[in-house]
Protein backbone atom coordinates (compact mmCIF):
# COMPACT_ATOMS: atom_id res chain seq x y z
CA UNK A 1 0.00 0.00 0.00
CA UNK A 2 1.04 3.28 0.17
CA UNK A 3 3.73 4.67 1.94
CA UNK A 4 4.32 8.46 3.65
CA UNK A 5 7.65 8.72 5.71
CA UNK A 6 7.66 11.62 8.26
CA UNK A 7 11.07 12.46 10.52
CA UNK A 8 12.27 12.87 12.45
CA UNK A 9 10.32 10.41 14.85
CA UNK A 10 11.64 12.20 17.98
CA UNK A 11 13.26 15.49 18.57
CA UNK A 12 14.04 17.13 21.65
CA UNK A 13 14.94 20.94 21.88
CA UNK A 14 15.33 23.99 23.64
CA UNK A 15 12.81 26.93 24.02
CA UNK A 16 12.82 29.42 21.35
CA UNK A 17 14.81 26.86 18.67
CA UNK A 18 12.77 25.96 15.40
CA UNK A 19 12.10 22.54 14.44
CA UNK A 20 11.34 20.90 10.87
CA UNK A 21 9.70 17.91 10.35
CA UNK A 22 9.18 16.49 7.10
CA UNK A 23 6.69 14.06 5.53
CA UNK A 24 7.75 12.15 2.42
CA UNK A 25 5.32 10.38 -0.03
CA UNK A 26 7.21 7.40 -1.16
CA UNK A 27 5.20 5.70 -4.04
CA UNK A 28 2.39 8.37 -4.80
CA UNK A 29 2.01 11.95 -5.92
CA UNK A 30 0.32 13.93 -3.12
CA UNK A 31 -1.39 17.37 -3.91
CA UNK A 32 -3.03 17.69 -0.34
CA UNK A 33 -1.18 16.51 2.94
CA UNK A 34 -2.82 17.01 6.09
CA UNK A 35 -1.19 17.87 8.97
CA UNK A 36 -2.14 16.83 12.74
CA UNK A 37 -1.35 17.60 16.50
CA UNK A 38 -2.68 15.54 19.49
CA UNK A 39 -1.97 15.94 22.70
CA UNK A 40 -2.03 13.31 25.33
CA UNK A 41 -5.11 11.63 26.09
CA UNK A 42 -6.50 13.72 23.48
CA UNK A 43 -8.30 13.20 19.87
CA UNK A 44 -6.13 14.25 16.94
CA UNK A 45 -6.67 17.97 16.16
CA UNK A 46 -6.31 19.35 12.26
CA UNK A 47 -3.69 22.00 12.34
CA UNK A 48 -3.85 22.69 8.35
CA UNK A 49 -4.20 21.25 4.88
CA UNK A 50 -0.90 21.29 2.76
CA UNK A 51 -1.45 22.41 -0.40
CA UNK A 52 1.48 21.27 -3.18
CA UNK A 53 2.38 25.17 -4.87
CA UNK A 54 0.46 26.82 -2.80
CA UNK A 55 -0.02 28.49 0.36
CA UNK A 56 -1.61 25.95 3.34
CA UNK A 57 -5.00 26.74 4.76
CA UNK A 58 -5.35 26.69 8.80
CA UNK A 59 -7.77 25.59 10.75
CA UNK A 60 -9.41 28.28 13.48
CA UNK A 61 -6.55 29.15 16.18
CA UNK A 62 -3.87 27.65 14.30
CA UNK A 63 -0.84 30.60 14.49
CA UNK A 64 0.12 30.40 10.08
CA UNK A 65 3.81 32.51 11.43
CA UNK A 66 4.45 29.75 14.10
CA UNK A 67 3.77 26.68 12.55
CA UNK A 68 5.35 27.01 8.52
CA UNK A 69 3.99 24.96 6.07
CA UNK A 70 5.46 24.00 3.22
CA UNK A 71 4.73 21.91 0.16
CA UNK A 72 7.26 22.74 -2.29
CA UNK A 73 6.63 19.05 -4.61
CA UNK A 74 4.66 16.54 -4.76
CA UNK A 75 6.52 14.31 -2.34
CA UNK A 76 7.49 16.77 0.29
CA UNK A 77 5.43 18.84 2.73
CA UNK A 78 7.27 20.26 5.71
CA UNK A 79 5.78 21.65 9.09
CA UNK A 80 8.52 24.06 11.07
CA UNK A 81 7.60 24.98 14.61
CA UNK A 82 9.41 28.52 14.82
CA UNK A 83 10.22 29.53 17.95
CA UNK A 84 9.25 26.38 20.30
CA UNK A 85 7.68 26.79 23.59
CA UNK A 86 6.83 24.42 26.33
CA UNK A 87 3.53 24.15 24.95
CA UNK A 88 3.96 23.06 21.82
CA UNK A 89 5.70 19.93 22.70
CA UNK A 90 3.16 17.27 21.28
CA UNK A 91 2.93 14.56 18.93
CA UNK A 92 2.76 16.04 14.89
CA UNK A 93 1.18 13.62 12.48
CA UNK A 94 1.19 13.97 8.84
CA UNK A 95 -1.29 12.18 6.76
CA UNK A 96 -2.86 11.77 3.20
CA UNK A 97 -6.08 10.67 1.72
CA UNK A 98 -6.61 7.22 0.38
CA UNK A 99 -9.81 7.52 -1.02
CA UNK A 100 -11.62 9.92 -2.21
CA UNK A 101 -14.99 11.08 -2.69
CA UNK A 102 -18.40 10.95 -0.25
CA UNK A 103 -20.69 8.03 0.96
CA UNK A 104 -18.88 5.12 3.60
CA UNK A 105 -15.33 4.21 2.76
CA UNK A 106 -14.53 7.54 1.36
CA UNK A 107 -12.12 9.43 2.60
CA UNK A 108 -9.55 7.39 4.51
CA UNK A 109 -6.45 8.51 5.84
CA UNK A 110 -3.22 7.25 5.94
CA UNK A 111 -0.63 8.42 8.54
CA UNK A 112 2.74 8.98 8.93
CA UNK A 113 4.68 7.49 12.26
CA UNK A 114 4.91 11.03 13.74
CA UNK A 115 7.06 13.21 15.47
CA UNK A 116 6.83 13.35 19.03
CA UNK A 117 8.33 17.33 20.04
CA UNK A 118 9.53 17.75 23.57
CA UNK A 119 10.24 21.22 24.30
CA UNK A 120 12.35 22.05 27.15
CA UNK B 1 -20.16 19.87 22.28
CA UNK B 2 -17.71 17.79 20.93
CA UNK B 3 -17.96 16.39 17.22
CA UNK B 4 -16.91 12.78 18.29
CA UNK B 5 -17.23 11.89 21.74
CA UNK B 6 -16.53 8.31 23.12
CA UNK B 7 -15.91 6.73 26.33
CA UNK B 8 -12.15 6.57 27.25
CA UNK B 9 -12.32 3.32 29.17
CA UNK B 10 -10.07 1.72 29.98
CA UNK B 11 -12.07 -1.60 28.74
CA UNK B 12 -9.87 -4.32 31.04
CA UNK B 13 -11.04 -7.79 29.26
CA UNK B 14 -9.57 -11.09 29.74
CA UNK B 15 -8.25 -12.70 26.85
CA UNK B 16 -11.09 -14.59 24.56
CA UNK B 17 -13.85 -11.91 26.20
CA UNK B 18 -16.28 -9.86 23.87
CA UNK B 19 -15.85 -6.27 24.42
CA UNK B 20 -17.99 -3.69 22.66
CA UNK B 21 -18.32 0.33 23.36
CA UNK B 22 -20.04 3.08 21.34
CA UNK B 23 -18.95 6.59 19.69
CA UNK B 24 -21.78 9.44 19.25
CA UNK B 25 -21.24 11.79 16.75
CA UNK B 26 -23.19 15.24 16.62
CA UNK B 27 -23.35 16.49 13.23
CA UNK B 28 -26.91 14.39 11.36
CA UNK B 29 -24.59 14.99 8.07
CA UNK B 30 -22.03 12.68 8.67
CA UNK B 31 -21.14 10.40 5.73
CA UNK B 32 -18.14 8.55 6.31
CA UNK B 33 -16.86 6.41 9.61
CA UNK B 34 -14.21 4.93 10.68
CA UNK B 35 -12.53 2.94 13.53
CA UNK B 36 -8.72 3.22 13.88
CA UNK B 37 -6.07 1.68 16.08
CA UNK B 38 -3.54 3.59 17.83
CA UNK B 39 -0.80 2.27 19.53
CA UNK B 40 1.05 3.60 22.73
CA UNK B 41 3.16 6.59 21.40
CA UNK B 42 2.64 5.39 17.70
CA UNK B 43 0.18 6.82 14.49
CA UNK B 44 -3.23 5.75 13.68
CA UNK B 45 -3.84 2.94 11.60
CA UNK B 46 -7.11 2.26 9.89
CA UNK B 47 -9.03 -0.84 11.04
CA UNK B 48 -11.99 -0.70 9.34
CA UNK B 49 -14.73 1.46 7.99
CA UNK B 50 -18.56 1.33 8.77
CA UNK B 51 -21.06 0.52 6.36
CA UNK B 52 -24.93 1.55 6.73
CA UNK B 53 -25.78 -2.15 7.04
CA UNK B 54 -22.68 -2.69 9.55
CA UNK B 55 -20.02 -5.08 8.44
CA UNK B 56 -17.34 -7.39 9.96
CA UNK B 57 -14.09 -7.92 9.75
CA UNK B 58 -12.58 -11.38 11.51
CA UNK B 59 -13.04 -10.74 14.70
CA UNK B 60 -14.22 -7.02 14.24
CA UNK B 61 -17.90 -5.93 13.90
CA UNK B 62 -18.91 -2.54 13.64
CA UNK B 63 -22.14 -0.98 13.51
CA UNK B 64 -24.07 2.33 12.61
CA UNK B 65 -27.10 3.59 14.24
CA UNK B 66 -27.62 6.85 12.14
CA UNK B 67 -31.26 7.73 14.13
CA UNK B 68 -29.43 7.59 17.60
CA UNK B 69 -25.98 9.22 15.52
CA UNK B 70 -24.05 6.46 16.80
CA UNK B 71 -21.58 3.77 16.03
CA UNK B 72 -20.05 0.71 17.74
CA UNK B 73 -17.00 -1.28 17.55
CA UNK B 74 -17.20 -4.95 18.89
CA UNK B 75 -13.86 -7.16 19.33
CA UNK B 76 -14.65 -10.73 20.01
CA UNK B 77 -12.61 -13.56 20.96
CA UNK B 78 -10.06 -10.86 22.88
CA UNK B 79 -6.16 -10.99 21.90
CA UNK B 80 -3.74 -9.50 23.93
CA UNK B 81 -2.34 -7.72 20.65
CA UNK B 82 -6.04 -6.18 20.76
CA UNK B 83 -4.96 -4.04 23.56
CA UNK B 84 -4.80 -0.18 22.25
CA UNK B 85 -6.78 3.28 21.74
CA UNK B 86 -9.38 2.77 19.13
CA UNK B 87 -10.22 5.96 17.63
CA UNK B 88 -13.65 6.63 16.53
CA UNK B 89 -13.57 8.83 13.30
CA UNK B 90 -16.12 10.68 11.49
CA UNK B 91 -16.63 12.58 7.97
CA UNK B 92 -19.10 15.44 7.19
CA UNK B 93 -20.41 15.21 3.99
CA UNK B 94 -19.14 17.59 1.23
CA UNK B 95 -15.81 18.20 3.41
CA UNK B 96 -12.68 16.11 3.52
CA UNK B 97 -11.91 17.13 7.31
CA UNK B 98 -12.09 14.02 9.40
CA UNK B 99 -13.17 14.61 13.09
CA UNK B 100 -11.47 11.98 15.51
CA UNK B 101 -12.58 11.25 18.87
CA UNK B 102 -10.37 11.11 21.94
CA UNK B 103 -9.89 7.53 21.84
CA UNK B 104 -11.55 4.58 23.88
CA UNK B 105 -8.54 2.39 25.62
CA UNK B 106 -9.18 -1.32 25.60
CA UNK B 107 -6.49 -3.88 27.82
CA UNK B 108 -6.42 -7.34 27.31
CA UNK B 109 -5.07 -9.41 29.97
CA UNK B 110 -3.79 -12.78 29.67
Amino acid sequence: GAVVSQHPSWVICKSGTSVKIECRSLDFQATTMFWYRQFPKQSLMLMATSNEGSKATYEQGVEKDKFLINHASLTLSTLTVTSAHPEDSSFYICSYRTSFGQGSGANVLTFGAGSRLTVL
Amino acid sequence: RKEVEQDPGPFNVPEGATVAFNCTYSNSASQSFFWYRQDCRKEPKLLMSVYSSGNEDGRFTAQLNRASQYISLLIRDSKLSDSATYLCVVNIAYDYKLSFGAGTTVTVRA
